[in-house]
């Protein structure tokens, strides 16, 4: 069974600086890797997905990698801002047919003005 | 730009009562998804439907939930009775088709049994 892990949980930076946010996932048979954000209350908007054939992914201040050999993913974030504030959420499609995703519990991301 | 509807968005109930929420998906989308997050966690899948029929809900406690999508369009996620642990936010999902694409979540259910 697919299981994802973020660490940190939470994460406090002052405004322009670049950040990294982890994610780790015990099966490497994944067919991609998505991050998305959540705002308070809210529901999931997707960031960027990267194919299990590709390296990373960026849009941008987002760069995303994929190393699946070794299970882990990265969301990098260039220059943030207080908009940057959010729960940032990563997720594995794996499954058979059915494809599916499996979250991680998310890093809650607060950028100071 | 198209996007997934849900309602209510809020829903306050005591225990052993029935709630009932729906979804309607982006239009044309034949995979739709529930979901339950509790506070700090990352979503978890209930079911998954291709058209109307069920694809997984392995997850489901199917003791007191039940899904439907009678048409193909949109569904109805129902809880009875519902219980404490019950409370969370209920999201639901759409993509073209299961497979690789991205899903696109609807604004979510916050569900509070009292």
């Amino acid at each position: 069974k697919q299981e994802v892990t973020q660490i940190p949980a939470a994460l406090s930076v002052p405004e322009g600086e670049n950040l990294v946010l982890n994610c780790s996932f015990t099966d490497s048979a994944i067919y991609n890797l998505q991050w998305f954000r959540q705002d308070p209350g809210k529901g999931l908007t997707s960031l960027l997905l990267i194919q299990s054939s590709q390296r990373e992914q960026t849009s941008g201040r987002l760069n995303a990698s994929l190393d699946k050999s070794s299970g882990r993913s990265t969301l990098y974030i260039a220059a943030s801002q207080p908009g940057d504030s959010a729960t940032y959420l990563c997720a594995a499609n794996s499954g058979g047919s059915a494809r599916q995703l499996t979250f991680g519990s998310g890093t809650q991301l607060t950028v100071l003005p | 730009e198209a996007e997934v509807a849900q309602s209510p968005r809020y829903k306050i109930t005591e225990k052993s009562q029935a709630v009932a929420f729906w979804c309607d998906p982006i239009s044309g989308h034949a995979t739709l998804y529930w979901y339950r997050q509790i506070l700090g966690q990352g979503p978890e899948l209930l079911v998954q439907f291709q058209d109307e029929s069920v694809v997984d809900d392995s997850q489901l406690p199917k003791d007191r939930f039940s899904a439907e999508r009678l048409k193909g369009v949109d569904s109805t996620l129902k809880i009875q009775p519902a219980e404490l642990g019950d409370s969370a936010m209920y999201l639901c999902a759409s993509s073209p088709r299961t497979g690789i694409e991205t899903q696109y979540f609807g604004p979510g259910t916050r569900l509070l049994v009292l």
